[in-house]
Formats: structure tokens, sequence, C-alpha cells
């Protein structure tokens, strides 16, 4: 069964500190791969798209990373802010128009 | 551009009501989607449609239904409402492509009693 695992669950760091977000996938075949952060309350709201053949895409302070090899993908988020807590969702095109979500990573920046 | 909107914001039903949650978007979409999240659990496709007349089931469609008679909306019908079908609801939508953005709306709380 295709499947969009992500770690962790959840975390919590400080505002102004560095985080990376884990994401391990079996979708195949496999199309593209998202980033969405979703605020409480609020719908999804894409970050970056990579197709397999990118390593690496930027948006501001979010950087994503993509090894298509092992199926593992990161979302890195560089000098966080208060406004960075949100969940943040990987998804996984397969060929066709099926998404696969993921359940998400909580993260809180505290001050 | 308001986006993708959804009506109502949050409601509640009783076991065995039925109720049409509202989606609009005004950009033109051609594939419009909607979308089920249950706490800790990834989104799950209820139905999708790739264009007004074409409706099609997603992975979670048993008690739901669906029409697209316009581009601009995409309404889904909850009959004899359960339990198990509270839960938060997302309708989005995207151009034709397979690296096109797609776009949420607020969602709507559902609360069956």
């Amino acid at each position: 069964k295709n499947q969009v695992e992500q770690s962790p669950q959840s975390l919590i760091i400080l505002e102004g500190k560095n985080c990376t977000l884990q994401c391990n996938y079996t979708v195949s075949p496999f199309s593209n791969l998202r980033w969405y952060k979703q605020d409480t309350g609020r719908g999804p709201v894409s970050l970056t798209i990579m197709t397999f053949s990118e390593n690496t895409k930027s948006n501001g302070r979010y950087t994503a990373t993509l090894d298509a090899d092992t199926k593992q993908s990161s979302l890195h988020i560089t000098a966080s802010q208060l406004s960075d807590s949100a969940s943040y969702i990987c998804v996984v095109r397969e060929y066709g128009n099926k998404l696969v979500f993921g359940a998400g990573t909580i993260l809180r920046v505290k001050s | 551009n308001a986006g993708v909107t959804q009506t109502p914001k949050f409601r509640i039903l009783k076991i065995g009501q039925s109720m049409t949650l509202q989606c609009t978007q005004d950009m033109n979409h051609n594939y419009m989607y909607w979308y089920r999240q249950d706490p800790g659990m990834g989104l799950k496709l209820i139905y999708y449609s790739v264009g007004a007349g074409i409706t099609d089931k997603g992975e979670v469609p048993n008690g739901y239904n669906v029409s697209r008679s316009t581009t601009e909306d995409f309404p889904l019908r909850l009959e004899l409402a359960a339990p198990s079908q509270t839960s938060v609801y997302f309708c989005a939508s995207n151009r034709q492509g397979a690296l096109e953005t797609q776009y949420f709306g607020p969602g709507t709380r559902l609360l069956v009693l």
C-alpha cells in the first residue's frame, strides 16, 4: 500500500532556531512530492513541489530536499519565527491524479 | 480573487440528518476535490471532478454524493449523517497538470451527534 510517513509527530523549538522535518514514502510510481503548511483552523498552503529529478527546492526560509533513490524528503526551516507554528504535511503524487498525504508534523515555535 | 470558499464553517448535525457542504472557486480551475481530515491522519480523498459534469469517487466515498454543474461550484452532500462522518472537510482545486499547485478552502468542521 502506498504510504507517506512523517517524523517527528510533533516538535517544539525556540524562535530563531533551525529545524528539519522528515518524510519517508513508499509511493510508486512517483510523480512529484509536495510540502504544505497548515495553520490551525485553516486549509493547507503549498510550500514546494519537486519532481523526482530535483534534489532541492527553496521557498524563502523553507528548503525541501528529495532523495528519490531512498524515497526520503526533508523540510528544513531556517531561523524559525513564531508564525512558523503550524502542521507541515508531506504529500506524494502518484502517476495519474492521486495524492497521498502524510499525517503531518506539528511544529510549535516558542519565544 | 477569493480563491476557494467553503460554507458553512461549522455545523452540528444529528444522526440521520442530511446537509450540503458548499464549495466555490473563482480561479476557473477544472479540477476540484473534496477531502476529509481526521485527527492525527492524513487527508483522505472523498470525491473529485475534472470538469463540469464529470465526477469520480476517491478513497472514502461511502455516505457522500457530489455534483458539478458549473466550473465554479462543487457541493458535497451528506445523506443520513453518522458519527463516523464527524471530521473537517476541505475543498480544493487546481488547473490541469501534474505540477499544478492545489489550492485549499478554509474547511468545514462537522460534528455529528
